[in-house]
Protein backbone atom coordinates (compact mmCIF):
# COMPACT_ATOMS: atom_id res chain seq x y z
CA UNK A 1 0.00 0.00 0.00
CA UNK A 2 0.95 3.89 -0.25
CA UNK A 3 3.24 4.78 2.36
CA UNK A 4 3.62 8.35 4.06
CA UNK A 5 6.71 9.38 5.59
CA UNK A 6 7.05 11.97 8.34
CA UNK A 7 9.97 13.42 9.44
CA UNK A 8 11.33 14.14 12.50
CA UNK A 9 9.44 11.47 14.26
CA UNK A 10 10.40 13.65 17.50
CA UNK A 11 11.63 16.90 18.39
CA UNK A 12 12.39 19.00 21.10
CA UNK A 13 13.32 22.90 20.38
CA UNK A 14 13.84 25.87 22.46
CA UNK A 15 11.04 28.61 22.79
CA UNK A 16 11.35 31.00 19.74
CA UNK A 17 13.62 29.04 17.31
CA UNK A 18 11.56 27.61 14.33
CA UNK A 19 11.21 23.85 13.36
CA UNK A 20 10.19 22.64 10.15
CA UNK A 21 8.54 19.14 9.51
CA UNK A 22 8.55 17.15 6.28
CA UNK A 23 6.19 14.79 4.86
CA UNK A 24 6.76 12.64 1.86
CA UNK A 25 4.70 10.44 -0.24
CA UNK A 26 6.78 7.24 -1.07
CA UNK A 27 5.59 5.54 -3.61
CA UNK A 28 2.71 8.27 -5.56
CA UNK A 29 2.69 11.30 -6.15
CA UNK A 30 0.24 13.74 -3.83
CA UNK A 31 -1.28 17.04 -5.32
CA UNK A 32 -2.41 17.49 -2.35
CA UNK A 33 -1.72 17.32 1.25
CA UNK A 34 -3.34 17.81 4.87
CA UNK A 35 -1.48 18.81 7.65
CA UNK A 36 -3.34 18.13 11.38
CA UNK A 37 -3.00 18.45 14.91
CA UNK A 38 -3.77 16.25 17.91
CA UNK A 39 -3.61 17.42 21.56
CA UNK A 40 -3.42 14.38 23.88
CA UNK A 41 -6.24 12.11 24.17
CA UNK A 42 -7.81 14.84 21.43
CA UNK A 43 -8.97 14.12 18.38
CA UNK A 44 -7.04 15.30 14.97
CA UNK A 45 -8.08 18.85 14.01
CA UNK A 46 -7.28 19.86 10.49
CA UNK A 47 -5.01 22.94 10.04
CA UNK A 48 -4.00 23.15 6.71
CA UNK A 49 -4.62 21.89 3.23
CA UNK A 50 -1.31 22.13 1.04
CA UNK A 51 -2.01 21.72 -3.10
CA UNK A 52 1.14 21.37 -4.84
CA UNK A 53 2.53 24.61 -6.46
CA UNK A 54 0.10 26.68 -4.97
CA UNK A 55 -0.73 28.26 -1.58
CA UNK A 56 -1.95 26.52 1.78
CA UNK A 57 -5.72 26.80 2.43
CA UNK A 58 -5.39 27.19 6.45
CA UNK A 59 -8.55 26.40 8.54
CA UNK A 60 -10.22 29.26 10.80
CA UNK A 61 -7.87 29.94 13.59
CA UNK A 62 -4.91 28.55 11.88
CA UNK A 63 -2.50 31.45 11.88
CA UNK A 64 -0.35 31.25 8.77
CA UNK A 65 2.71 33.30 9.06
CA UNK A 66 3.05 31.26 12.47
CA UNK A 67 2.28 27.71 9.93
CA UNK A 68 4.45 27.76 7.28
CA UNK A 69 3.40 25.03 4.51
CA UNK A 70 5.23 24.29 1.60
CA UNK A 71 4.48 21.89 -0.95
CA UNK A 72 7.07 22.44 -3.38
CA UNK A 73 6.60 19.10 -5.54
CA UNK A 74 4.58 16.14 -5.87
CA UNK A 75 5.83 13.91 -3.32
CA UNK A 76 6.80 16.49 -0.59
CA UNK A 77 5.01 19.09 2.06
CA UNK A 78 6.75 21.21 4.47
CA UNK A 79 5.25 22.30 8.04
CA UNK A 80 7.79 25.16 9.70
CA UNK A 81 6.55 26.29 12.93
CA UNK A 82 7.96 29.53 13.15
CA UNK A 83 8.77 31.17 17.12
CA UNK A 84 7.74 28.15 18.40
CA UNK A 85 6.21 28.06 21.95
CA UNK A 86 5.22 25.94 24.65
CA UNK A 87 1.56 25.88 23.52
CA UNK A 88 2.84 24.68 20.28
CA UNK A 89 3.59 21.42 21.23
CA UNK A 90 1.82 18.96 19.78
CA UNK A 91 1.53 15.93 17.90
CA UNK A 92 1.45 17.15 13.92
CA UNK A 93 0.18 14.60 11.62
CA UNK A 94 0.20 15.01 7.59
CA UNK A 95 -1.71 12.87 5.32
CA UNK A 96 -1.42 12.72 1.53
CA UNK A 97 -4.46 12.20 -1.26
CA UNK A 98 -3.46 9.94 -3.96
CA UNK A 99 -5.29 10.19 -7.59
CA UNK A 100 -8.05 8.43 -6.52
CA UNK A 101 -9.13 10.43 -3.46
CA UNK A 102 -7.40 8.39 -1.11
CA UNK A 103 -5.90 9.37 2.20
CA UNK A 104 -2.48 8.29 3.48
CA UNK A 105 -2.01 9.45 6.69
CA UNK A 106 2.11 9.88 8.31
CA UNK A 107 3.27 8.13 11.79
CA UNK A 108 3.38 11.19 13.23
CA UNK A 109 5.60 14.43 14.40
CA UNK A 110 6.10 14.59 18.29
CA UNK A 111 6.71 18.08 19.23
CA UNK A 112 7.78 19.37 22.24
CA UNK A 113 8.79 23.08 23.18
CA UNK A 114 10.67 23.81 25.85
CA UNK B 1 -21.56 21.33 7.94
CA UNK B 2 -20.11 17.96 8.26
CA UNK B 3 -19.77 16.64 11.80
CA UNK B 4 -19.05 12.92 13.56
CA UNK B 5 -20.45 12.02 17.10
CA UNK B 6 -18.52 9.24 18.48
CA UNK B 7 -20.43 7.82 21.72
CA UNK B 8 -18.37 6.82 24.65
CA UNK B 9 -14.56 8.00 24.99
CA UNK B 10 -13.51 4.71 25.85
CA UNK B 11 -15.12 1.52 25.53
CA UNK B 12 -13.69 -1.87 27.35
CA UNK B 13 -14.17 -5.08 26.37
CA UNK B 14 -12.97 -8.90 27.89
CA UNK B 15 -11.29 -10.60 25.33
CA UNK B 16 -13.16 -12.86 23.10
CA UNK B 17 -16.33 -10.56 23.38
CA UNK B 18 -17.89 -8.76 20.26
CA UNK B 19 -16.74 -5.14 19.72
CA UNK B 20 -18.89 -1.91 19.03
CA UNK B 21 -17.92 1.35 18.33
CA UNK B 22 -20.83 3.98 17.87
CA UNK B 23 -20.64 6.46 15.20
CA UNK B 24 -23.46 8.75 13.88
CA UNK B 25 -22.66 11.69 11.53
CA UNK B 26 -24.31 14.78 9.88
CA UNK B 27 -24.01 15.47 6.46
CA UNK B 28 -25.95 17.44 3.83
CA UNK B 29 -25.16 15.06 1.17
CA UNK B 30 -24.49 11.44 1.01
CA UNK B 31 -21.36 10.96 2.71
CA UNK B 32 -18.06 9.20 2.80
CA UNK B 33 -17.26 7.53 6.05
CA UNK B 34 -14.09 6.18 7.64
CA UNK B 35 -13.14 4.24 10.51
CA UNK B 36 -9.43 4.43 11.39
CA UNK B 37 -7.36 3.36 14.04
CA UNK B 38 -4.22 4.85 15.99
CA UNK B 39 -1.70 3.21 18.22
CA UNK B 40 0.28 5.41 20.63
CA UNK B 41 2.57 7.82 19.29
CA UNK B 42 1.69 6.61 15.52
CA UNK B 43 -0.14 7.69 12.23
CA UNK B 44 -3.53 6.47 11.65
CA UNK B 45 -4.58 3.16 9.77
CA UNK B 46 -7.45 2.70 7.53
CA UNK B 47 -9.46 0.17 8.64
CA UNK B 48 -12.64 0.46 6.34
CA UNK B 49 -14.53 2.85 3.94
CA UNK B 50 -18.00 3.78 2.96
CA UNK B 51 -18.62 5.00 -0.26
CA UNK B 52 -21.79 4.77 -1.37
CA UNK B 53 -21.26 0.70 -2.76
CA UNK B 54 -22.60 -2.16 -0.12
CA UNK B 55 -24.13 -0.99 2.67
CA UNK B 56 -21.99 -3.62 4.47
CA UNK B 57 -18.09 -3.04 4.88
CA UNK B 58 -15.38 -5.29 5.87
CA UNK B 59 -11.98 -3.52 7.03
CA UNK B 60 -9.01 -4.90 7.81
CA UNK B 61 -8.29 -6.86 11.58
CA UNK B 62 -12.15 -8.69 11.42
CA UNK B 63 -13.49 -5.44 11.59
CA UNK B 64 -17.02 -4.56 9.71
CA UNK B 65 -19.28 -1.50 9.48
CA UNK B 66 -22.77 -1.09 8.44
CA UNK B 67 -24.10 1.96 6.81
CA UNK B 68 -27.37 3.19 8.34
CA UNK B 69 -28.87 6.20 6.39
CA UNK B 70 -32.15 6.01 8.72
CA UNK B 71 -29.98 6.00 11.68
CA UNK B 72 -27.27 8.36 10.34
CA UNK B 73 -24.80 5.33 11.62
CA UNK B 74 -21.91 4.13 10.80
CA UNK B 75 -20.96 1.60 13.87
CA UNK B 76 -17.82 -0.54 14.07
CA UNK B 77 -18.11 -4.09 15.18
CA UNK B 78 -15.53 -6.94 15.48
CA UNK B 79 -17.03 -10.27 16.15
CA UNK B 80 -14.29 -10.89 18.39
CA UNK B 81 -12.32 -9.12 20.27
CA UNK B 82 -8.37 -9.48 20.30
CA UNK B 83 -5.58 -7.70 22.66
CA UNK B 84 -3.63 -6.43 19.77
CA UNK B 85 -6.88 -4.47 19.22
CA UNK B 86 -6.66 -1.93 22.15
CA UNK B 87 -6.18 1.20 20.84
CA UNK B 88 -7.97 4.58 19.73
CA UNK B 89 -10.71 4.47 17.11
CA UNK B 90 -11.64 7.45 14.68
CA UNK B 91 -14.48 7.93 12.48
CA UNK B 92 -14.58 10.01 9.84
CA UNK B 93 -16.70 11.54 7.24
CA UNK B 94 -16.57 13.60 4.11
CA UNK B 95 -19.17 14.83 1.73
CA UNK B 96 -17.27 14.01 -1.36
CA UNK B 97 -13.46 11.99 -2.18
CA UNK B 98 -11.94 15.07 -2.68
CA UNK B 99 -12.55 16.89 0.56
CA UNK B 100 -10.83 16.94 3.89
CA UNK B 101 -11.87 14.53 6.92
CA UNK B 102 -13.65 15.23 9.72
CA UNK B 103 -12.94 13.34 12.22
CA UNK B 104 -15.13 12.39 15.47
CA UNK B 105 -13.52 13.07 19.15
CA UNK B 106 -12.14 8.49 18.94
CA UNK B 107 -12.80 6.08 20.99
CA UNK B 108 -10.37 4.28 23.37
CA UNK B 109 -10.78 0.50 23.14
CA UNK B 110 -9.19 -1.50 25.79
CA UNK B 111 -9.29 -5.29 25.90
CA UNK B 112 -9.07 -6.70 29.01
CA UNK B 113 -7.34 -10.35 28.98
Amino acid sequence: GAVVSQHPSWVICKSGTSVKIECRSLDFQATTMFWYRQFPKQSLMLMATSNEGSKATYEQGVEKDKFLINHASLTLSTLTVTSAHPEDSSFYICSARDQTYEQYFGPGTRLTVT
Amino acid sequence: AQSVTQLGSHVSVSEGALVLLRCNYSSSVPPYLFWYVQYPNQGLQLLLKYTSAATLVKGINGFEAEFKKSETSFHLTKPSAHMSDAAEYFCAVSPSGNTPLVFGKGTRLSVIA
